[in-house]
């Protein structure tokens, strides 16, 4: 119940195109869903997060959609940019529990 | 500030070495981790600091020594480690009761 699954696992998109990724999990208790975006040697950075009281997120060119009932959230990049290319996971956490559930990761290759 | 730094980038060490990697914040955060990340995996929890004191120790072998001298440091001590400890240890650090956490850039770790 703990889990949060991700996929896909990788995704080549080209320069432009919208990549989704998505991710599922089960325990209703989570109430912060934060997606991380992270280049290689690097730590990851957090790109942007949503809670369940709303659908939709959007900080730039990322865009975070949630659908509780289906418990299901997912990662839309707008404009996709070589740049962009990284691997990218999702998480799952309870207010204050101070634990993130990760989910597997994807990585994002965005060709020019 | 809202940096998490991390020292040594790159550490080589024998399996019968002492070392400790460093972890520094100053954006006034109570909670501080300790991940450890393999290869195309998410990160994986080793310890949480709240307040200064250990909070979560995720079964963790005795190998590996957490410490937190003050609220912006955190410290992990090595000894005796293993070749399959070799990975990238990310520290991050968040406000108490809110999950958003900020990772640091990592120590490469190699253990011979």
């Amino acid at each position: 119940q703990q889990q949060v699954k991700q996929s896909p696992q990788s995704l080549i998109v080209q320069k432009g195109g919208i990549p989704i990724i998505n991710c599922a999990y089960e325990n209703t208790a989570f109430d912060y869903f934060p997606w991380y975006q992270q280049f290689p040697g690097k730590g990851p950075a957090l790109l942007i997060a949503i809670r369940p009281d709303v659908s939709e997120k959007k900080e730039g060119r990322f865009t975070i959609s949630f659908n509780k009932s289906a418990k299901q959230f997912s990662l839309h990049i707008m404009d996709s940019q070589p740049g962009d290319s990284a691997t990218y996971f999702c998480a799952a956490s309870i207010e204050g529990a101070q634990k993130l559930v990760f989910g597997q990761g994807t990585r994002l290759t965005i060709n020019p | 500030d809202t940096e998490v730094t991390q020292t040594p980038k790159h550490l080589v060490m024998g399996m019968t070495n002492k070392k400790s990697l460093k972890c520094e914040q100053h954006m006034g955060h109570r909670a501080m981790y300790w991940y450890k990340q393999k290869a195309k995996k998410p990160p994986e929890l080793m310890f949480v600091y709240s307040y200064e004191k250990l909070s979560i120790n995720e079964s963790v072998p005795s190998r590996f020594s957490p410490e937190c001298p003050n609220s912006s440091l955190l410290n992990l001590h090595l000894h005796a480690l293993q070749p399959e400890d070799s990975a990238l240890y990310l520290c991050a650090s968040s406000a108490r009761f809110y999950n958003e956490q900020f990772f640091g850039p990592g120590t490469r770790l190699t253990v011979l």
